[in-house]
């Protein structure tokens, strides 16, 4: 079955702290690999998307990296407003649709 | 301003009283899609649209309709809403449904049903 799972559910950090959320997948033939972040009670909105295994993107403090099995969204030097929830999706699979994770949702404190 | 809107943004109603949720986009986008979201659950798609007159069912389809009669207007169709409806509903659209578009999001829409 065609799953995408985040870890951790929640994360917590001081200003500063550098920290990693993970997205693994067993999508086949994975097609491309999204991430978006969703602040409350709006829609979610994109961040990165990669393509290939090796591939990485970053944005100001994000960058997002793609392995074979997951893909990692590192977070660098986060600061108060990087505070969201961050959604991981996959397309391919036998569907050929979009596959979402459940999230992870981060706090930065000051 | 490009975007993607949907109304109402909030909705109370009750069992059996049919409602319709209006999504439109700007972008003259082929690909609309609706999710629903819920704790615990994710995000999950109910129906997309490749093209004016072509919708398919996702992965939750069961209770809701959608039509495609404009390529810019998407609306989710609730014909005997129930309890387990309730949820926060998004729009979406891409240029073309395919792994190299991005898919952009409506604000969202909180549907209560009593």
């Amino acid at each position: 079955e065609d799953q995408v799972t985040q870890s951790p559910e929640a994360l917590r950090l001081q200003e500063g702290e550098s920290s990693s959320l993970n997205c693994s997948y067993t999508v086949s033939g994975l097609r491309g690999l999204f991430w978006y972040r969703q602040d409350p009670g709006k829609g979610p909105e994109f961040l990165f998307t990669l393509y290939s295994a090796g591939e990485e993107k970053e944005k100001e403090r994000l960058k997002a990296t793609l392995t074979k099995k997951e893909s990692f969204l590192h977070i660098t030097a986060p600061k108060p407003e990087d505070s969201a929830t961050y959604l991981c999706a996959a397309y391919g699979g036998s569907q050929g649709n979009l596959i979402f994770g459940k999230g992870t949702k981060l706090s930065v404190k000051p | 301003e490009a975007q993607v809107t949907q109304n109402p943004r909030y909705l109370i109603t009750v069992t059996g009283k049919k409602l319709t949720v209006t999504c439109s986009q700007n972008m003259n986008h082929e690909y609309m899609s609706w999710y629903r979201q819920d704790p615990g659950l994710g995000l999950r798609q109910i129906y997309y649209s490749m093209n004016v007159e072509v919708t398919d069912k996702g992965d939750v389809p069961e209770g809701y309709k959608v039509s495609r009669k404009e390529k810019r207007n998407f609306p989710l169709i609730l014909e005997s809403p129930s309890p387990n409806q309730t949820s926060l509903y998004f729009c979406a659209s891409s240029p073309r449904a395919g792994w190299t578009d991005t898919q952009y999001f409506g604000p969202g829409t909180r549907l209560t049903v009593l």
